[in-house]
C-alpha cells in the first residue's frame, strides 16, 4: 500500500500570505490518480485538485496543484479568510484501493 | 444536483451491529463505484470499504475486513455500510463518497454531510 507523508503538520500564516503544502508518496503514483481535499471543522471534505493539477468545478485560481513521481505540491498563492482549513491529499493505485495523507492544518498566524 | 445522504449512525455497545446507508439522487447511481469513508474524532480520513458500480466486487479496509459488508441497490439508488462485531476503535464519523472515473483520471468529488458512529458501552 503506497503511504502518503504531508508536511508541515500545521503552517501558520497569515491571510494574503502563500501557503505551500508538500504531500510525498512512498512509491510513484499516476498524476492522474493524485487529488486534493480541503476540510473545513464540521464539515465534509471537498475536491480541490485532481489529475494532481486540475482545479474541481468551483475552485478558485488561487489554488494550485503540482508534481509527479512521489512529490506533490499544493500552493494557495493569497490566503483568503475561508482558506483555513486542514488539506488532505489522496492517492489511488488499483481495485479501489486508496488512500489519504494525514492532513496539514492551515492556520491563522 | 448530485445528493449523498447518510443514515443509521448512533451509539451501539461494543461487539453490536449496525448499518448505515446513503441515499444517492441527481447522477446514475449505477455508472458510479462508491466509497465508505471514516474520520475518527480529530483524525484524519480512513478508507473503509469500496464497491464497483454493477455491485460486482467489493474491498475492504484491513481494519474492518470480516466484520464489515458494503452492498448497493441499484434500482433503488442506496449504498449501504453492515457493521458487525463493533470496536470502540470504531468510532467515527462515516462518510459517503462517489468516485469519478473519466479519461483515465480517478477521484472521489462527491462527499455526503456524514453520520457519526459511536462505540462505547
Amino acid at each position: 500500500e503506497i503511504v502518503l507523508t504531508q508536511s508541515p503538520g500545521t503552517l501558520s500564516l497569515s491571510p494574503g500570505e502563500r501557503a505551500t503544502l508538500s504531500c510525498r508518496a512512498s512509491q510513484s503514483v499516476s498524476n492522474s490518480f493524485l487529488a486534493w481535499y480541503q476540510q473545513k471543522p464540521g464539515q465534509a471534505p471537498r475536491l480541490l485538485i485532481y489529475g494532481a493539477s486540475s482545479r474541481a468545478t468551483g475552485i478558485p485560481d488561487r489554488f494550485s496543484g503540482s508534481g509527479s513521481g512521489t512529490d506533490f505540491t499544493l500552493i494557495i498563492s493569497r490566503l483568503e479568510p475561508e482558506d483555513f482549513a486542514v488539506y488532505y491529499c489522496q492517492q489511488y493505485d488499483y481495485s479501489l484501493q486508496f488512500t489519504f495523507g494525514p492532513g496539514t492544518k492551515v492556520d491563522i498566524k | 444536483e448530485v445528493q449523498l445522504v447518510e443514515s443509521g449512525g448512533g451509539l451501539v455497545q461494543p461487539g453490536g451491529s449496525l448499518r448505515l446507508s446513503c441515499a444517492a439522487s441527481g447522477y446514475t447511481f449505477s455508472s458510479f463505484a462508491m466509497s465508505w469513508v471514516r474520520q475518527a474524532p480529530g483524525k484524519g480520513l480512513e478508507r473503509v470499504s469500496s464497491i464497483t458500480h454493477t455491485g460486482d466486487k467489493s474491498f475492504y479496509a484491513d481494519s474492518v475486513k470480516g466484520r464489515f459488508t458494503i452492498s448497493r441497490d441499484n434500482s433503488k439508488n442506496t449504498l449501504d455500510l453492515q457493521m458487525n462485531s463493533l470496536r470502540a476503535e470504531d468510532t467515527a464519523v462515516y462518510y459517503c463518497v462517489r468516485r469519478y472515473w473519466i479519461n483515465g483520471l480517478c477521484y472521489w468529488d462527491y462527499w455526503g454531510q456524514g453520520t457519526l458512529v459511536t462505540v462505547s458501552s
